[in-house]
């Protein structure tokens, strides 16, 4: 069965210093990995997903199937980046999505 | 475009009760899925519909079961609630093109008593 680790519940880094929110998968087929933000009070909204190999906001994500992971890297933390992070996993041609259990991100001062 | 839209925000209802939840997809989205966040979880997959039918289905009982209009709107109804049952609930919405691209409501937020 497919499954998403988020190893962290709360990651706490200060502004300007590099962040690293971890994801680890576990599927047997072809995975398709998309990272989704929650900022306060707001909906969840894709921030980026590894088959389009974007940057957004700063953040940039790599597929390591050899490790199975797929953690979301930034050089440079800002205050406005503090919100909550879940990694999903696509294994269905229709889009059935397997959410880890996120990673809440604090950026201070 | 409001984008995806979910009615009510918030209930509340005591265990045995039936609930339904409403979501109205993104303008030119015509598949809908259902999600089920306990606190302090992710989102876990109830089930998606498309073309007013069920077309895959997560790990959950019989007691939710869903619906879908021809105008691409979506029902979920929860039978005799439990206590656990109590979870915020998204429905996301994706386009005929690309149905990997989910756009997420702001939740219906369900307490059971």
């Amino acid at each position: 069965a497919q499954r998403v680790t988020q190893p962290e519940k709360l990651l706490s880094v200060f502004k300007g210093a590099p962040v690293e929110l971890k994801c680890n998968y576990s599927y047997s087929g072809s995975p398709e990995l998309f990272w989704y933000v929650q900022y306060s009070r707001q909906r969840l909204q894709l921030l980026l997903r590894h088959i389009s190999r974007e940057s957004i906001k700063g953040f940039t994500a790599d597929l390591n199937k050899g490790e199975t992971s797929f953690h979301l890297k930034k050089p440079f933390a800002q205050e406005e980046d503090s919100a909550m992070y879940y990694c999903a996993l696509n294994t269905g041609t229709a889009s059935k999505l397997t959410f880890g259990t996120g990673t809440r991100l604090q950026v201070t001062l | 475009d409001a984008g995806v839209t979910q009615s009510p925000t918030h209930l509340i209802k005591t265990r045995g009760q039936q609930v339904t939840l409403r979501c109205s997809p993104k303008s030119g989205h015509d598949t809908v899925s259902w999600y089920q966040q306990a606190l302090g979880q992710g989102p876990q997959f109830i089930f998606q519909y498309y073309e007013e039918e069920e077309r895959q289905r997560g790990n959950f009982p019989d007691r939710f079961s869903g619906h879908q209009f021809p105008n691409y709107s979506s029902e979920l109804n929860v039978n005799a609630l439990l206590l656990g049952d109590s979870a915020l609930y998204l429905c996301a919405s994706s386009p005929p093109s690309g149905a990997d691209t989910q756009y997420f409501g702001p939740g219906t937020r369900l307490t059971v008593l």
